[in-house]
């Protein structure tokens, strides 16, 4: 069965850096998400992305996050200069364009720490 | 800020006990989702509710989205130790997930 997979599983970085979470969504799949999750918090929406461009974004989608579809298969969240508070789990997801139905399927995580 | 807020954050049981989770709103949503966790993976869809008053059943869990679509309800008759995970509600609004603070759910054999 077809999943979403995420690079690296565990990240760790200095408060400042530059880091690049990685992601393949499903490959006939055209929505593509990023979400976090800080330990012992609820799932945020950080952004949503559909034909190259970012449709919606949400308040902590700052100036110090990007992301990119650089080719047909990866999808990338950039956060240019990390910050204690960036640390968290980040999930990629992905949902095909169909109108029947509205799942995301998400992948596994990447664990960003930021020391 | 649109907020999801489950009832009980921790719930811990026998294997056999029947539970109920909450998911409550101030806001309507146009549909809601549940989603189990597990340790070190993504949320895992479990349904999609989209009628008030729908109701859906998945085996053992049973699954309510409530007349004026704010609330949604999770059912779980003779609860086994595989349940164990976290659950999570979720509306959609416009192209978002918006998650709920989630319920973990402990059953002890």
């Amino acid at each position: 069965e077809p999943e979403v997979t995420q690079t690296p599983s565990h990240q760790v970085t200095q408060m400042g850096q530059e880091v690049i979470l990685r992601c393949v969504p499903i490959s006939n799949h055209l929505y593509f998400y990023w979400y976090r999750q800080i330990l012992g918090q609820k799932v945020e929406f950080l952004v949503s992305f559909y034909n190259n461009e970012i449709s919606e974004k949400s308040e902590i989608f700052d100036d110090q996050f990007s992301v990119e579809r650089p080719d047909g298969s990866n999808f990338t969240l950039k956060i240019r200069s990390t910050k204690l508070e960036d640390s968290a789990m980040y999930f990629c997801a992905s949902r095909p364009n169909l109108r029947s139905t509205w799942e995301q399927y998400f992948g596994p995580g990447t664990r960003l720490t930021v020391t | 800020t649109q907020l999801l807020e489950q009832s009980p954050q921790f719930l811990s049981i026998q294997e056999g006990e029947n539970l109920t989770v909450y998911c409550n709103s101030s806001s309507v949503f146009s549909s809601l989702q549940w989603y189990r966790q597990e340790p070190g993976e993504g949320p895992v869809l479990l349904v999609t509710v989209v009628t008030g008053g729908e109701v859906k059943k998945l085996k053992r869990l049973t699954f309510q989205f409530g007349d004026a679509r704010k609330d949604s309800s999770l059912h779980i008759t003779a609860a086994q130790p595989g349940d164990t995970g976290l659950y999570l509600c979720a509306g959609i609004r416009t192209d978002k997930l918006i998650f709920g603070t989630g319920t973990r759910l402990q059953v002890f054999p």
